[in-house]
């Protein structure tokens, strides 16, 4: 079964500090999101990309955020310079479309995220 | 307020019982729904799209009322392996909004 991987499982960096977290949707997906989960909190929406542009962004998605799609298989979130607030994990989704029925997201295992 | 709102839990039943969950959200244009399982430390899974006329899998039962904009999540014979955090998830403009989750533990 297609499934959505990220790399990598962990990631710890100092403050200040920029990180890259990598992911690879389901290879005939089209839409691609960032979520960000904190320890003990809910999935919070960042961002959704569609045909080579951010579609969607949240609040929490600033100017120290950005996503790219390199090539055509992976999809990127960077973090310029990382804050204590930004240690969370950060899940990966894609899915088929925005139409009934192709909306479903699939998640990534996560990259866990710790900011010292 | 908040888009999404689910009841935390936790839950502790026995085996074999049966639970429900409910949820409920602020945007009356909302325009998809699902019940998503997430398991400590991993990555939500989804367990079923929710869909006006009610859907069964198995053992599970969603409904949506669209009118009170709340959704259900009702699990019959309850196994060991039903222990996780259920997540309600709704869809408003594009955007996955999700409920902090309801804790279900099944206890032997």
């Amino acid at each position: 079964e297609p499934e959505v991987t990220q790399t990598p499982s962990h990631q710890v960096t100092q403050m200040g500090q920029e990180v890259i977290l990598r992911c690879v949707p389901i290879s005939n997906h089209l839409y691609f999101y960032w979520y960000r989960q904190i320890l003990g909190q809910k999935v919070e929406f960042l961002v959704s990309f569609y045909n080579n542009e951010i579609s969607e962004k949240s609040e929490i998605f600033d100017d120290q955020f950005s996503v790219e799609r390199p090539d055509g298989s992976n999809f990127t979130l960077k973090i310029r310079s990382t804050k204590l607030e930004d240690s969370a994990m950060y899940f990966c989704a894609s899915s088929e479309g925005k139409a009934e029925g192709e909306e479903t997201q699939y998640f990534g295992p996560g990259t866990r995220l710790l900011v010292l | 307020r908040k888009e999404v709102e689910q009841d935390p839990g936790p839950f502790n039943v026995p085996e074999g019982a049966t639970v429900a969950f409910n949820c409920t959200y602020s945007n009356s244009a909302s325009q998809s729904f699902f019940w998503y399982r997430q398991d400590c430390r991993k990555e939500p899974k989804l367990l079923m799209s929710v869909y006006s006329s009610g859907n069964e899998d198995g053992r599970f039962t969603a409904q949506l009322n669209r009118a009170s904009q709340y959704i259900s999540l009702l699990i019959r014979d309850s196994k060991l392996s039903d222990s996780a955090t259920y997540l309600c998830v709704v869809n408003t403009g594009n955007q996955f909004y999700f409920g902090t989750g309801t804790s279900l533990t099944v206890i032997p």
